[in-house]
């Protein structure tokens, strides 16, 4: 059973870099052909979908935040990671990682971790 | 705004049966992708509900079904049941494979 977990800083400083890791666990992330991906809920909103890599490298990056967004993966450490620079307040949010599976499904989910931008 | 469209909330009573709808554009379900469908229940991580237009991932009730029609995609519960309560997400993506999804629906069984 796939497995993710993110971790990362809860608090970050306005005009910083927001960092998150989701360690996945149960499998390869680089066995099979999956796209891992972020997405984001800011507190009592929707979800926003943020961006994805492919285990080769290859990546799609929501259009509203690519000048920004960038992921990336270790497949030595089964890590895959989010950098998300310049933050402002509007970026405080519960902050998930994914696997896109079958049919490009998000078909796991890690639990969330909550990211406040704050001075 | 969300590029796809959802009702912000539906109500039914135990028993009954509900539709959420979601509404794209020809950039996106009407380009032939694929609409998912997840439920989030309060303080959890969304869960997979529907994929691929209209199939349910293993231990998913038969209760919940997912259909697509042009632009638009639709999830139906039949037999609501207390336990459905919850917001419920479709997703879809565009033609530069940038992930969409829908603005969420607040179920309510009455």
């Amino acid at each position: 059973q796939v497995q993710l977990q993110e971790s990362g800083p809860g608090l970050v400083k306005p005009s910083q870099t927001l960092s998150l890791t989701c360690t996945v666990s149960g499998g390869s992330i680089s066995s099979g052909s999956y796209y891992w991906s972020w997405i984001r809920q800011p507190a009592g909103k929707g979800l926003e979908w943020i961006g994805r890599i492919y285990t080769s490298g290859s990546t799609n990056y929501n259009p509203s935040l690519k000048s920004r967004v960038t992921i990336s993966v270790d497949t030595s450490k089964n890590q895959f990671s989010l950098k998300l620079s310049s933050v402002t307040a509007a970026d405080t949010a519960v902050y998930y990682c994914a696997r896109d599976g079958q049919w490009l499904a998000l078909d796991y989910w890690g639990q969330g971790t909550l990211v406040t931008v704050s001075s | 705004q969300s590029v796809l469209t959802q009702p912000p909330s539906v109500s039914g009573a135990p028993g009954q049966r509900v539709t959420i709808s979601c509404t794209g554009s020809s950039s996106n379900i009407g380009a032939g992708y694929d609409v998912h469908w997840y439920q989030q229940l309060p303080g959890t991580a969304p869960k997979l509900l529907i994929y691929g237009n209209s199939n349910r991932p293993s231990g998913v009730p038969d209760r919940f079904s997912g259909s697509k029609s042009g632009t638009s995609a639709s999830l139906a519960i039949t037999g609501l049941q207390a336990e459905d309560e919850a917001d419920y997400y479709c997703q879809s993506y565009d033609s530069s494979l940038s992930g969409l999804f829908g603005g969420g629906t607040k179920l309510t069984v009455l």
